[in-house]
């Protein structure tokens, strides 16, 4: 079936620098792929929606300007957490929809941990 | 605004038991739904999803939903669980008509004691 990888699974920063989180679909492509954070024992929330070739379209309480989405290609959206604090650590996860199938799959998500 | 809402956090059952978790969503429109699990250290999986049709839907693994449209509710069953049932389970709802968002509920932790 369609898989959805995301780089890195694990990534560990200093309060302060900017981290990348890459979100591919590997078997299909996908012109809107989607971006959620888990907190700890809470649920998926829906942080923004990422459109190839547009700009994203952030949710309510979402700050655009601290997580940077860019869909350049119908495979690929990275999420880029700037100038990252304590309070950004969380699970990332970002899935895409292979329009043909109808199925929405998930990425393995990114545990992001700011010291 | 859409939501979803599922009544148990944590349910703890033993082997062979019946599992019955509950789900219930807000929206006005015609609506999408799925139920994912999340197995320890895994990825979200699709379990099964309703788009149409026949109301009680059939997943992987014996699992199964039912979609009653006049309770808003979409509950997920098993007749008899076992300890690989083990992981997180997620409701979801999406609107039909062209929105992609999926508004996820809070999840509900199942623990199966061998």
């Amino acid at each position: 079936g369609a898989v959805v990888s995301q780089h890195p699974s694990r990534v560990i920063c200093k309060s302060g620098t900017s981290v990348k989180i890459e979100c591919r679909s590997l078997d299909f492509q996908a012109t809107t792929m989607f971006w959620y954070r888990q907190f700890p024992k809470q649920s998926l929330m829906l942080m923004a929606t990422s459109n190839e070739g547009s700009k994203a379209t952030y949710e309510q309480g979402v700050e655009k300007d601290k997580f940077l989405i860019n869909h350049a290609s119908l495979t690929l959206s990275t999420l880029t957490v700037t100038s990252a604090h304590p309070e950004d650590s969380s699970f990332y996860i970002c899935s895409a929809r292979d329009q043909g199938a109808g199925e929405l799959f998930f990425g393995e998500g990114s545990r992001l941990t700011v010291l | 605004a859409q939501s979803v809402s599922q009544h148990n956090h944590h349910v703890i059952l033993s082997e062979a038991a019946s599992l019955e978790l509950g789900c219930n969503y807000s929206y006005g429109g015609t609506v999408n739904l799925f139920w994912y699990v999340q197995y320890p250290g895994q990825h979200l999986q699709l379990l099964l999803k309703y788009f149409s049709g026949d109301p009680l839907v059939k997943g992987i693994k014996g699992f199964e939903a039912e979609f009653i449209k006049s309770k808003f509710s979409f509950n997920l069953r098993k007749p008899s669980v076992q300890w690989s049932d083990t992981a997180e389970y997620f409701c979801a709802v999406t609107s039909s008509g062209g929105d992609d968002k999926i508004i996820f509920g809070k999840g509900t932790r199942l623990h199966i004691l061998p």
